[in-house]
Order: C-alpha cells, then sequence, then structure tokens
C-alpha cells in the first residue's frame, strides 16, 4: 500500500488554467506539506497543515490555495497557471510524536506550456 | 538565514569504495536533520534522521553524523554499490518548525 500518494503524476495544461493536485496519506500523521522542487531540482516547502489547519504558508502566491478537507487529504489547487509554475510538486506527511520522519509521496509533474 | 548547503553536487567512485556525502547548516540551533535519497523521477526516501540530542545514527552500510558545534552532518556509505547512484538531500529543521530546509543535493554515482 503507498503510504503518501497523489495524483495525477504527470500534468500538462495551458497557461492560464486551473489546476489542483491532490494527496491522501494512510499512515495516521496528523500533519501534512506541499513542497515545489523547482528546474534546479531544489527543493523548498510551499505549506503544511496539522489537524487541518494551515501552519505554514512560505510567500507563495495566492493563486496556490492548499485545501485539507480531513487529516488524510491535503489538496493543491493551482489558479491562472503561469509558465513559472512548472515544476515537481510533493506532497508528504509526517507525526510529530514520531520524530517526525517525513514521508514523501512520488511528485506530481506540472508543465504549464 | 538558515540554509544548508551540499558539496559536492555531484560525485562518481567506483564500486566498493566507502564515501562520504557533506552537509552543512547556518545556526547550529536545529530541532533535527534528515538525510534523503531521490532516485530520478521519484520521490524521497528518508534514510536516517537525527534528532538535536543524538550525535549519529545507523541503518545497514549508511551512518550519519551530526555536529551542531560545526554546523555539519555527514552520510557514510560502506562498500558502495551500482544501486547506490541517485540525488541524496539532506534536510534541516529548526526550532521545531515543521518546515524542513534542503539542501540541493550530492549526485552520486557508483560505477560498476
Amino acid at each position: 500500500d503507498t503510504a503518501v500518494s497523489q495524483t495525477p503524476k504527470y500534468l500538462v495544461t495551458q497557461m492560464g488554467n486551473d489546476k489542483s493536485i491532490k494527496c491522501e496519506q494512510n499512515l495516521g500523521h496528523d500533519t501534512m506539506y506541499w513542497y515545489k522542487q523547482d528546474s534546479k531540482k531544489f527543493l523548498k516547502i510551499m505549506f503544511s497543515y496539522n489537524n487541518k489547519e494551515l501552519i505554514i504558508n512560505e510567500t507563495v502566491p495566492n493563486r496556490f490555495s492548499p485545501k485539507s478537507p480531513d487529516k488524510a487529504h491535503l489538496n493543491l489547487h493551482i489558479n491562472s497557471l503561469e509558465l513559472g509554475d512548472s515544476a515537481v510538486y510533493f506532497c508528504a506527511s509526517s507525526h510529530r510524536d514520531a520524530g517526525n520522519t517525513i514521508y514523501f509521496g512520488e511528485g506530481s509533474w506540472l508543465t504549464v506550456v | 538565514k538558515q540554509e544548508v548547503t551540499q558539496i559536492p553536487a555531484a560525485l562518481s567512485v567506483p564500486e566498493g569504495e566507502n564515501l562520504v556525502l557533506n552537509c552543512s547548516f547556518t545556526d547550529s540551533a536545529i530541532y533535527n536533520l534528515q538525510w534523503f535519497r531521490q532516485d530520478p523521477g521519484k520521490g524521497l526516501t528518508s534514510l536516517l534522521l537525527i534528532q538535536s540530542s543524538q550525535r549519529e545514527q545507523t541503518s545497514g552500510r549508511l551512518n550519519a553524523s551530526l555536529d551542531k558545534s560545526s554546523g555539519r552532518s555527514t552520510l557514510y556509505i560502506a562498500a558502495s554499490q551500482p544501486g547506490d547512484s541517485a540525488t541524496y538531500l539532506c534536510a534541516a529543521e529548526w526550532d521545531g518548525s515543521e518546515k524542513l530546509v534542503f539542501g540541493k543535493g550530492t549526485k552520486l554515482t557508483v560505477n560498476p
């Protein structure tokens, strides 16, 4: 069973479109994250949620809106996509009491054309 | 500013060699430090997590050390194998912020 799963894995879309990436974890973790890996492979946090509450918002344009319907899900919606949004988006989860080992999904490759 | 640096960006070694990957971080008041492995087209796999109170962690052929006073961590890989070829990322968390700050990684190639 996949611990952290995200869909879609690949997404090609035109500038100006709105798209969503979904993430689910079956580890019983209380914290979920979105990270972005750019073309230079640099990985940087975007958001984190703890028990459905937004904890971290790292100066991300407000075109990006995370939504956490429950502890096991954290979705990322992106409005008015721009060329610079092309990247790999990783979902991750962790549990504070477990030493905070973080588990990553396999990534969603977003290409904006 | 809290930053993580990994040098070199790439490393190529023959199979069987023992090797060390380096990670340095600003601000010695880290909460924990993790080493990850990333294979091409894949997500990250956590290898070792070192809490701020620990000096090292071991898993199989991997050993990670942490020296807060010098702002350094190393990942030691014994008897390297071609299957170890991947990008190794170091990430630090400060003050229980739940935010990992990543280095840019070291791309390791182990040649048969």
